[in-house]
């Protein structure tokens, strides 16, 4: 099946504390993208990556780190969280700028994360 | 910077009605405009993707239409269900590659009211 999964789903930490949230698409896509869903603004992109090895900031990249290792694989690093990072991540992929419905965007489940 | 509305923030309709969702954008250079639906603690699942040189996309009960000169998408659902009952977020992608600062609306909530 053709998926987006992201783990972990829930994740309670305290300040500080190094944390990372993995995301794998098994769709062979080139573009993967990382977004933080938060009450009253809406989805915000934190980073993209367009290929393995590439990747740029989104709109609010501050306090997150990304790698492209693999194609298939691009987790979130959250070096030194904060209470200000305290929301639900979504991760999304799409087979890249081909044309048509293959540009659509797949979102995985979502993570949601609280730092305290 | 590109800029996505969505109004009204939530809506309220007896099931069987047709209604429309609104979704305007302040840049036309999109490449194309792509329609969500967001289940209560679920992730986004992809209802209709317009391409820039499209006019609209038809899905089922759904439909969506295009007016890139004036900035504007609509969605419009046919016969509405209580299922249907979700937020719908509209999201735009830039035209120029290499630029791939996809930018949501704020989403709709909508109500069938059964």
């Amino acid at each position: 099946e053709a998926q987006v999964t992201q783990n972990p789903r829930y994740l309670i930490t305290v300040t500080g504390k190094k944390l990372t949230v993995t995301c794998s698409q098994n769709m062979n896509h080139e573009y993967m993208s990382w977004y933080r869903q938060d009450p009253g603004l809406g989805l915000r992109q934190i980073y993209y990556s367009m290929n393995v090895e590439v990747t740029d900031k989104g709109d609010v990249p501050e306090g997150y780190k990304v790698s492209r290792k693999e194609k298939r694989n691009f987790p979130l690093i959250l070096e030194s969280p904060s209470p200000n990072q305290t929301s639900l991540y979504f991760c999304a992929s799409s087979l890249s700028r081909t044309g048509g419905f293959r540009d659509t965007q797949y979102f995985g489940p979502g993570t949601r994360l609280t730092v305290l | 910077k590109q800029e996505v509305t969505q109004i009204p923030a939530a809506l309220s309709v007896p099931e069987g009605e047709n209604l429309v969702l609104n979704c305007s954008f302040t840049d036309s250079a999109i490449y194309n405009l792509q329609w969500f639906r967001q289940d209560p603690g679920k992730g986004l699942t992809s209802l209709l993707l317009i391409q820039s040189s499209q006019r609209e996309q038809t899905s089922g009960r759904l439909n969506a239409s295009l007016d890139k000169s004036s900035g504007r998408s609509t969605l419009y659902i046919a016969a509405s269900q209580p299922g249907d009952s979700a937020t719908y977020l509209c999201a735009v992608r830039p035209t120029n590659f290499g630029n791939e600062k996809l930018t949501f609306g704020t989403g709709t909530r909508l109500t069938i009211i059964p």
